[in-house]
């Protein structure tokens, strides 16, 4: 596609349940990267993959949180028995390998009730 | 552990005003990044700075990169409404476990009539 295409936009969920935030990167871009911004708040690194390499996982705040990657492409990222504080704005990027930018989604509003 | 500094936080501004944000980080780099972001919205790449003594400039923005003294600044110059957003510095590092962006706060700018 054009763009980072993410989904859902909006998340609403109760606190102790699992969620699936999806990621679709830019065709051709190798590199994918999942960041938390908390309100008001800059951004925070979670996970990085890299074409077939393996993920850096270590901005992963819980063992509640893991990515995957598909195919080099779609990304997700799940967080199982959400917390309160959990709520964030995710947002996905991907870029090429020897990127001159990253080019950002619209993210994931979560919000844990 | 990389830091990014920016300052200010927060800036309010008459339009027609000239000035600058800074932003320092605490360990070496060759890439910075600046982005813009709007309430509610994603990130939009505004210049990627890629060598010491690089500069940029887009209309009434001016991006500059010192790395010697790993001080980047955004020069905004006879700002207007339209520029009123939260900016971010991003210090781009490579290390073993691969690449990433590490953001500054952001600095929420409003530019007042």
């Amino acid at each position: 596609g054009a763009g980072v295409s993410q989904s859902p936009s909006n998340k609403v969920t109760e606190k102790g349940k699992d969620v699936e935030l999806r990621c679709d990167p830019i065709s051709g871009h190798t590199a994918l990267y999942w960041y938390r911004q908390s309100l008001g708040q800059g951004l925070e690194f979670l996970i990085y993959f890299q074409g077939n390499s393996a993920p850096d996982k270590s901005g992963l705040p819980s063992d509640r949180f893991s990515a995957e990657r598909t195919g080099g492409s779609v990304s997700t990222l799940t967080i199982q028995r959400t917390q309160q504080e959990d709520s964030a704005v995710y947002l996905c990027a991907s870029s090429r390998r020897t990127p001159n930018g990253y080019t950002f989604g619209s993210g994931t509003r979560l919000t844990v009730v | 552990e990389l830091k990014v500094e920016q300052n200010p936080l927060f800036l309010s501004m008459q339009e027609g005003k000239n000035y600058t944000i800074y932003c320092n980080y605490s360990t070496t780099s060759d890439r910075l990044y600046w982005y813009r972001q709007d309430p509610g919205k994603s990130l939009e790449s505004l210049f990627v700075l890629l060598s010491n003594g690089a500069v940029k400039q887009e209309g009434r923005l001016m991006a500059s990169l010192d790395t010697k003294a790993r001080l980047s600044t955004l020069h905004i110059t006879a700002a207007v409404h339209d520029l009123s957003a939260t900016y971010f510095c991003a210090v781009y590092r490579l290390n073993t476990s691969g690449s990433r962006l590490t953001f500054g706060e952001g600095t929420q700018l409003t530019v007042n009539p």
